[in-house]
């Protein structure tokens, strides 16, 4: 199926750097959610966004629904060790009930000691 | 807390030994899904009730049958697992969005299913 492309692939970074990442569409969606997935676990949901140009944070997380509709970015500040894992955007289209997600390719942060 | 729950965690079956995976719901959604997720990869849609509707994606193998018996409930068939569908498995659930202006999906923990 689709999917959106989402980079950076990885990050290595230490501890209390910031961290940037976004996901880019050919196509427009209208709602974007971000998701952070911890070894062995299911995707935890992080942020919504819902309007065109929408900035929502959430804690140290802070997300964009690009003015665009086609792009998304989420940022974290003053990253910590329990910020590791992996974090997939997503992207829906509304369809009457039929919503399904369009998942991007994921970001792996990892934090060198 | 209202949540989605999979049981079991970890599953192991024989190749071609049929398995049942279970999901549950206190959320009161009405929209559940099924997700397989390899290593190091994106969720991968299966399919999905809406209610009582079943909706089949058109990559789903006919090996993958699902079963919702109510509202809170949802199972994962698979008929004869191959070593290719060792994953995890992933349920999640949303409200009808019409009229709501908003979504949110909600994922259990996974069913980690190994095949022998």
């Amino acid at each position: 199926g689709q999917q959106l492309n989402q980079s950076p692939q990885s990050m290595f970074i230490q501890e209390g750097e910031d961290v940037s990442m976004n996901c880019t569409s050919s196509s427009i969606f209208n709602t974007w959610l971000w998701y952070k997935q911890d070894p062995g676990e299911g995707p935890v949901l992080l942020i919504a966004l819902y309007k065109a140009g929408e900035l929502t944070s959430n804690g140290r997380l802070t997300a964009q629904f690009g003015i665009t509709r086609k792009d998304s970015f989420l940022n974290i500040s003053a990253s910590i060790p329990s910020d590791v894992g992996i974090y997939f955007c997503a992207g829906l289209i509304t369809n009457f009930g039929n919503e399904k997600l369009t998942f991007g390719t994921g970001t792996r942060l990892t934090i060198i000691p | 807390d209202a949540m989605v729950i999979q049981n079991p965690r970890y599953q192991v079956t024989q190749f071609g030994k049929p398995v049942t995976l279970s999901c549950s719901q206190t959320l009161n959604h009405n929209v559940m899904y099924w997700y397989q997720q390899k290593s190091s990869q994106a969720p991968k849609l299966l399919f999905h009730y809406y209610d009582k509707d079943f909706n089949n994606e058109a990559d789903t193998p006919d090996n993958f049958q699902s079963r919702r018996p109510n509202t809170s409930f949802c199972f994962l068939d698979i008929r004869s697992p191959g070593l290719g569908d060792a994953a995890m498995y992933l349920c999640a659930t949303s409200r009808d969005l019409t009229g709501t202006g908003s979504y949110e999906q909600y994922f259990g923990p996974g069913t980690r299913l190994t095949v022998t």
